[in-house]
C-alpha cells in the first residue's frame, strides 16, 4: 500500500514564526503536492514537484515555499506564518506519466495564533 | 482551463433511499478520479476511472465514466448512514505536472 505521512496532525504556532511542514512516501512517486483546505474554498495546490529539486507554484503560492532534496521528502515552508494561513494541510503524491492518481497522507491541522 | 463542477455540493437523504452525483468537466479527458472524506480526515481513493464508459463498483458506491459528454456519477444505492461524508471527483487534464483539477465536493449526510 502506498503510505503518505506528515511531521505532525495538530500544530500551534505564533504569528512570525517560521513553520516547517514535512511529508514523506515510500511508493518512489514523481510528483508531490501540497494543498491546502478551507470551509467552503475546497482543495487549493500551493506548490507541487515533479522532480528532485524540481518546484512549481500551484494556485496559491504566495507566503509559502517548498523544498525537495530527496525524492520522497516534500517540505513546505511558511517563511513567516500569518494568521490568515490557519489551516488544513495536505500532501499527495503520484507516480507521474499516464496515471496520475494521488495519494493523500493524512494532513496537518495549522492554527496560527 | 479546465473546470469541474459536481452536483449537488450538499445532499441530505434518508437511509435505504437511491441518489446519483454528478460531476461535470470543461474539456477532453478519459482519466477521472473520485475520493472520499470523513469529517477531520484527510481524502481516501474511492475510484479510478481510466477509459470511456469505464464502471467501477465498490458496495453501494458505483462510479461511472462518460467521456464524451464529459460527466461523471457517483451512484449510491440504498444509502447506510456510514456513508455520510465528503466526495470529491477529480479530473486529469493530462497536460504538464500531472496535476490534478478537483471538484468543490459534495457533502452526503445520511439520516436514519
Amino acid at each position: 500500500d502506498v503510505k503518505v505521512t506528515q511531521s505532525s496532525r495538530y500544530l500551534v504556532k505564533r504569528t512570525g514564526e517560521k513553520v516547517f511542514l514535512e511529508c514523506v512516501q515510500d511508493m518512489d512517486h514523481e510528483n508531490m503536492f501540497w494543498y491546502r483546505q478551507d470551509p467552503g474554498l475546497g482543495l487549493r495546490l500551493i506548490y507541487f514537484s515533479y522532480d528532485v529539486k524540481m518546484k512549481e507554484k500551484g494556485d496559491i503560492p504566495e507566503g509559502y515555499s517548498v523544498s525537495r532534496e530527496k525524492k520522497e521528502r516534500f517540505s513546505l515552508i511558511l517563511e513567516s506564518a500569518s494568521t490568515n494561513q490557519t489551516s488544513m494541510y495536505l500532501c499527495a503524491s503520484s507516480w507521474g506519466g499516464s496515471y496520475n492518481e494521488q495519494f493523500f497522507g493524512p494532513g496537518t491541522r495549522l492554527t496560527v495564533l | 482551463e479546465l473546470k469541474v463542477e459536481q452536483n449537488p455540493l450538499f445532499l441530505s437523504m434518508q437511509e435505504g433511499k437511491n441518489y446519483t452525483i454528478y460531476c461535470n468537466y470543461s474539456t477532453t479527458s478519459d482519466r477521472l478520479y473520485w475520493y472520499r472524506q470523513d469529517p477531520g480526515k484527510s481524502l481516501e481513493s474511492l475510484f479510478v476511472l481510466l477509459s470511456n464508459g469505464a464502471v467501477k463498483q465498490e458496495g453501494r458506491l458505483m462510479a461511472s465514466l462518460d467521456t464524451k459528454a464529459r460527466l461523471s456519477t457517483l451512484h449510491i444505492t440504498a444509502a447506510v448512514h456510514d456513508l455520510s461524508a465528503t466526495y470529491f471527483c477529480a479530473v486529469d487534464p493530462m497536460e504538464y505536472g500531472n496535476k490534478l483539477v478537483f471538484g468543490a465536493g459534495t457533502i452526503l449526510r445520511v439520516k436514519s
